[in-house]
């Protein structure tokens, strides 16, 4: 079955910095990749996904995530963190018209 | 579209009592979830719908669960008895493709005390 690693339960980086957030995953399929946000008090955001073409999937606000098969990694990055990026995110995998499977969850805090 | 609409937003109950969350997916959506949240768990699937039939209720932790979907624009997760521990945010998120991005809802926090 598949799976979402999320490496780091929280990340905190300073405005205006390198947003890293990472995510591997376990498939032995080809998978569909997905990054979600959270707010607080609120559901799940859609930020990203990758189906298949291009490896460099761009998002909205400004993430960004780049597929690589080689390394099992579906990492999120934002060149530059806002106060307002502070929040939880999840990555997520789906196979073969399964449902999605999250990750444990990355809470990222954005330092002024 | 107003999205996913789910009622009620915040559910304190007693335990032994019955609880029933509610769900609006999106229109034209086949497919709906439902998952669950705990910090020690993290998102968890308890079943999902398509065309409004269940096709997989493993992740239902119980029979004290149960989810039906009597047409495309409503579905329940009942709970009954309810205990402490199914304390937890519930969400009902829809698609149109099972590997597509799902929309969510809010969610219900549900507190069974």
């Amino acid at each position: 079955a598949q799976s979402v690693t999320q490496l780091g339960s929280h990340v905190s980086v300073s405005e205006g910095a390198l947003v890293l957030l990472r995510c591997n995953y376990s498939s032995s399929v080809p998978p569909y990749l997905f990054w979600y946000v959270q707010y607080p008090n609120q559901g799940l955001q859609l930020l990203l996904k990758y189906t298949t073409g291009a490896t460099l999937v761009k998002g909205i606000n400004g993430f960004e995530a780049e597929f690589k098969k080689s390394e099992t990694s579906f990492h999120l990055t934002k060149p530059s963190a806002h106060m307002s990026d502070a929040a939880e995110y999840f990555c997520a995998v789906s196979v073969w018209n399964t449902p999605l499977v999250f990750g444990k969850g990355t809470r990222l805090s954005v330092i002024a | 579209d107003a999205g996913v609409i789910q009622s009620p937003r915040h559910e304190v109950t007693e335990m032994g009592q019955e609880v029933t969350l509610r769900c609006k997916p999106i229109s034209g959506h086949d497919y709906l979830f439902w998952y669950r949240q705990t910090m020690m768990r993290g998102l968890e699937l308890l079943i999902y719908f398509n065309n409004n039939v269940p096709i997989d209720d493993s992740g239902m932790p119980e029979d004290r669960f149960s989810a039906k979907m009597p047409n495309a624009s409503f579905s329940t997760l009942k709970i009954q008895p309810s205990e402490p521990r199914d304390s937890a945010v519930y969400f009902c998120a829809s698609s149109l493709q099972i590997t597509y991005g799902y929309t969510f809802g809010s969610g219900t926090r549900l507190t069974v005390v």
